[in-house]
């Protein structure tokens, strides 16, 4: 079972931050948390991931919470491309990731 | 990033048949590669983990004789449907994630859409 929980959904406008929360409560010091995003009929996408401290890419940025129990992603500048199911996974390294429902991104105009 | 691809994107077959679905690792060698189906509006289910060289591991639930896992080098898996039924229809999704652990980055496939007569 997914050991993550994430709202079922969220609303953004486009060009405004998105701030996606998940609380992962059970988290080990070994852990890393990962985030992926699926649009329909595709496979799903790498976004970010990390362990202990915040990281930054070209897509988002992970902010972690010091006690690691939740984290946020966070999209800088939402646009229509990004609506998506979004999916906040932790796992130990090497090992499958396990999906659950995810929150379903909706970016409006 | 690292691209992977599955053969074929879709797959319309009679009930009864076989049917074998391909997942590469187009620019990096994966040591181990997992399958996955998803229904209509849910998430991901994890079928099975796949390691070069030996068997696979089933999750609970997966019946190992009708899905047939063949990973026989470092930059191919193979998903093989046997008698496939109508409720096996479903949306089949591989990773695969490279050799160095520590990167700890799985790399997915667009998918295979499965539809069973």
């Amino acid at each position: 079972d997914a050991k993550t929980t994430q709202p079922n959904s969220m609303e953004s406008n486009e060009e405004e931050p998105v701030h996606l929360p998940c609380n992962h409560s059970t988290i080990s010091g070994t852990d890393y948390i990962h985030w992926y995003r699926q649009l329909p009929s595709q496979g799903p996408e790498y976004v970010i991931h990390g362990l202990t401290s915040n990281v930054n890419n070209r897509m988002a940025s992970l902010a972690i919470a010091e006690d690691r129990k939740s984290s946020t992603l966070i999209l800088h500048r939402a646009t229509l491309r990004d609506a998506a199911v979004y999916y906040c996974i932790q796992n130990q390294a090497g090992t499958a990731l396990i999906f659950g429902k995810g929150t379903t991104l909706s970016v409006s105009s | 990033g690292a691209v992977v691809s599955q053969h074929p994107s879709w797959v319309i077959c009679k009930s009864g048949t076989s049917v074998k679905i391909e997942c590469r690792s187009l620019d990096f060698q994966a040591t181990t590669m997992f399958w996955y189906r998803q229904f209509p509006k849910q998430s991901l289910m994890l079928m099975a983990t796949s390691n070069e060289g030996s068997k696979a591991t089933y999750e609970q639930g997966v019946e190992k004789d009708k899905f047939l896992i063949n990973h026989a080098s470092l930059t191919l898996s193979t998903l093989t449907v046997t008698s496939a039924h109508p409720e096996d229809s479903s949306f089949y999704i591989c990773s695969a994630q490279m050799g160095v652990v520590d990167s700890n980055e799985q790399f997915f496939g667009p998918g295979t859409r499965l539809t069973v007569l």
